[in-house]
């Protein structure tokens, strides 16, 4: 069966690092790999979308790379500032037809000041 | 443009009961998803509504059933209660089905007792 596995539960990190989170998956061809931000008492908020045939993207501070043969995304804050710790969920989705996206169980962030 | 809405916010109800939430998607949007969050799974997809048809279903039980009604507005009824049934239901929202951006509501914490 499917199933998508993020590095760690929590992970803490000082202001101004890079974090590194990471999400694998198995059994799984997904079209595309999504990245979303979850605070506390509150729905989950979309980031980033990486499609199967891309490498790397970008947004601000976030990058999002994603290895199809490795099976692997990681997702990366360059500069990191306490206002970015949350629970950062990745999701794979397949291409065409109705809801098929697949979540995992999210890393939690903690950034030290 | 308001975002999803979901009443109501927290809910106690007892096992054997039975509870029916809401959720009104941003104005437009006409695809209705609904998840269950938990601590040890994650985001579980329960099902996707669009145009008052349900388009696809999660594994649960027969349990939980939904519907939406003509202005997109969605409810979903989980009835005889379990005490695995407590969790956050957030129900997310796109303009079609199964498009890959979807907004999410802040969710109905429930608890059963």
């Amino acid at each position: 069966s499917q199933k998508i596995e993020q590095n760690s539960e929590a992970l803490n990190i000082q202001e101004g690092k890079t974090a590194t989170l990471t999400c694998n998956y198995t059994n799984y061809s997904p079209a595309y790999l999504q990245w979303y931000r979850q605070d506390p008492g509150r729905g989950p908020v979309f980031l980033l979308l990486i499609r199967e045939n891309e490498k790397e993207k970008r947004k601000e501070r976030l990058k999002v790379t994603f290895d199809t043969t490795l099976k692997q995304s990681l997702f990366h804050i360059t500069a990191s500032q306490p206002a970015d710790s949350a629970t950062y969920l990745c999701a794979l989705g397949n291409s065409g037809g109705y809801q098929k996206v697949t979540f995992g169980t999210g890393t939690k962030l903690q950034v030290i000041p | 443009k308001a975002g999803v809405t979901q009443t109501p916010r927290y809910l106690i109800k007892t096992r054997g009961q039975q509870v029916t939430l809401s959720c009104s998607p941003i104005s437009g949007h006409r695809s209705v998803s609904w998840y269950q969050q938990t601590p040890g799974q994650g985001l579980q997809f329960l099902f996707e509504y669009f145009s008052e048809t349900q388009r696809n279903k999660g594994n649960f039980p027969g349990r939980f059933s939904g519907r939406q009604f003509s202005n997109s507005r969605s409810e979903m009824n989980v009835s005889t209660l379990e005490l695995g049934d407590s969790a956050l239901y957030l129900c997310a929202s796109s303009f079609l089905a199964g498009e890959e951006t979807q907004y999410f509501g802040p969710g109905t914490r429930l608890l059963v007792l």
